[in-house]
């Protein structure tokens, strides 16, 4: 049973335009958040990461919200650039297992010139 | 600071054997995860080694198994392939301490036929 899921698993946006990307979890468990970026051929990337305390996260053209009476993020990008086109993964950890992250299935981005 | 390496990158072997991957943290890193992505199903957590020590393991049968060296490397095995083993494995370390991020290598893509 997929714990953190990534429903949408393509997105194309405009350049300049804001890219939305959710991601829903079920562990009720899951206290800290964090998105991964990733090129073809390369590992993926550490990009952001909000902790449950919070509800908001920036971090240059990167916001995250999190709804964790939902169960539900969300990474902003604004404004997208064609240089974000990649795939992005939504992971998760527990206090009481954070030795193990759990990713999501990813959703591509493509960002359109 | 070198980053994660993994060797090899590229892997072909056929069904029923056995292979094993390397991956040499970041300096300084203690802890090691490992994951297998295959399209669709996003990173699936193997397992976690800390100081020479499994933490944490994922749901993977019993094919699969990891060491890890008192210099931090890590290996892990697979043994008795199967045409499905086929994916890319990725490591990633990190420091150690709670809700530190991974850092990922470029992953290992075997290939099983």
């Amino acid at each position: 049973d997929q714990q953190v899921k990534q429903n949408s698993p393509s997105l194309s946006v405009q350049e300049g335009r804001i890219s939305i990307l959710n991601c829903d979890y079920t562990n009720s468990m899951f206290d800290y958040f964090l998105w991964y970026k990733k090129y073809p051929a390369e590992g993926p990337t550490f990009l952001i990461s909000i902790s449950s305390i919070k509800d908001k996260n920036e971090d240059g053209r990167f916001t995250v919200f999190l709804n964790k009476s939902a169960k539900h993020l969300s990474l902003h990008i604004v404004p997208s650039q064609p240089g974000d086109s990649a795939v992005y993964f939504c992971a998760a950890s527990a206090k009481t297992s954070y030795d193990k992250v759990i990713f999501g299935p990813g959703t591509s981005l493509s960002v359109i010139p | 600071k070198a980053g994660v390496t993994q060797t090899p990158r590229y892997l072909i072997k056929t069904r029923g054997q056995q292979v094993t991957l390397s991956c040499s943290p970041i300096s300084g890193h203690r802890s090691v995860s490992w994951y297998q992505q295959t399209p669709g199903q996003g990173l699936q957590f193997l397992f976690e080694y800390f100081s020479e020590t499994q933490r944490n393991k994922g749901n993977f049968p019993g094919r699969f198994s990891g060491r890890q060296f008192s210099n931090s490397r890590s290996e892990m095995n697979v043994s008795t392939l199967e045409l499905g083993d086929s994916a890319l494995y990725l490591c990633a370390s990190r420091p150690g301490q709670i809700n530190s991020p991974l850092h990922f290598g470029n992953g290992t893509r075997l290939t099983v036929t």
